[in-house]
């Protein structure tokens, strides 16, 4: 069975530039989760979606950042403009629901803001 | 807010020894505790889930427990090896806040 798949795995830009990240969940996930990890932190949850329906963004930046899920497949996170503290690695999550199921991590992709 | 506290934040042992890395909540309104394991520049792998009505869950040499009342878990690592050594971390699914909450994880180091 294929796991979490994200792209790219590294990125480095310089602040107020944009970015976006790409995830593509476990086939027949109907969550997915992004996550945000600063170095010696554990994650922080940003946005959860149940299929292509918005769950929980509430520690989400919205004034910076958007995600999308379309067709409640893969999803993309955006950051537009990025600002030094965003620096991170960025972590995309699926479960076959939510409250009881277990989540499954990609890679992550590594931010690095100049 | 759910808060979750992992001590030690460090741990470094030889070879062999069996060992506990300590995870605690503040709420015990929790649907499930996850148990994952962090390589360096790696995401985070899944070692045990435990739902709200369970007390342990095993995996070949893992063992975590919970205990809800009194919002603590253990996971217990026999006859640690090298190939243990990475960052453990504890994540709680609260009932109120959908989502899982982390905490920043024990460092373990285990030496030859």
């Amino acid at each position: 069975e294929a796991g979490v798949a994200q792209s790219p795995r590294y990125k480095i830009i310089e602040k107020r530039q944009s970015v976006a990240f790409w995830c593509n969940p476990i086939s027949g996930h109907a969550t997915l989760y992004w996550y945000q990890q600063i170095l010696g932190q554990g994650p922080k949850l940003l946005i959860q979606f149940q299929n292509n329906g918005v769950v929980d963004d509430s520690q989400l930046p919205k004034d910076r950042f958007s995600a999308e899920r379309l067709k409640g497949v893969d999803s993309t996170l955006k950051i537009q403009p990025a600002k030094l503290e965003d620096s991170a690695v960025y972590l995309c999550a699926s479960s076959l629901g939510f409250w009881y199921n277990e989540q499954f991590f990609g890679p992550g992709t590594r931010l690095t803001v100049l | 807010k759910q808060e979750v506290t992992q001590i030690p934040a460090a741990l470094s042992v030889p070879e062999g020894e069996n060992l506990v890395l300590n995870c605690s909540f503040t709420d015990s309104a929790i649907y499930n505790l996850q148990w994952f394991r962090q390589d360096p520049g790696k995401g985070l792998t899944s070692l045990l889930l435990i739902q709200s009505s369970q007390r342990e869950q095993t995996s070949g040499r893992l063992n975590a427990s919970l205990d809800k009342s009194s919002g603590r878990s253990t996971l217990y690592i026999a006859a640690s090896q090298p190939g243990d050594s990475a960052t453990y971390l504890c994540a709680v699914m609260g009932v109120v806040e959908y989502a899982l909450n982390f905490g920043k994880g024990t460092s373990l180091l285990v030496t030859p």
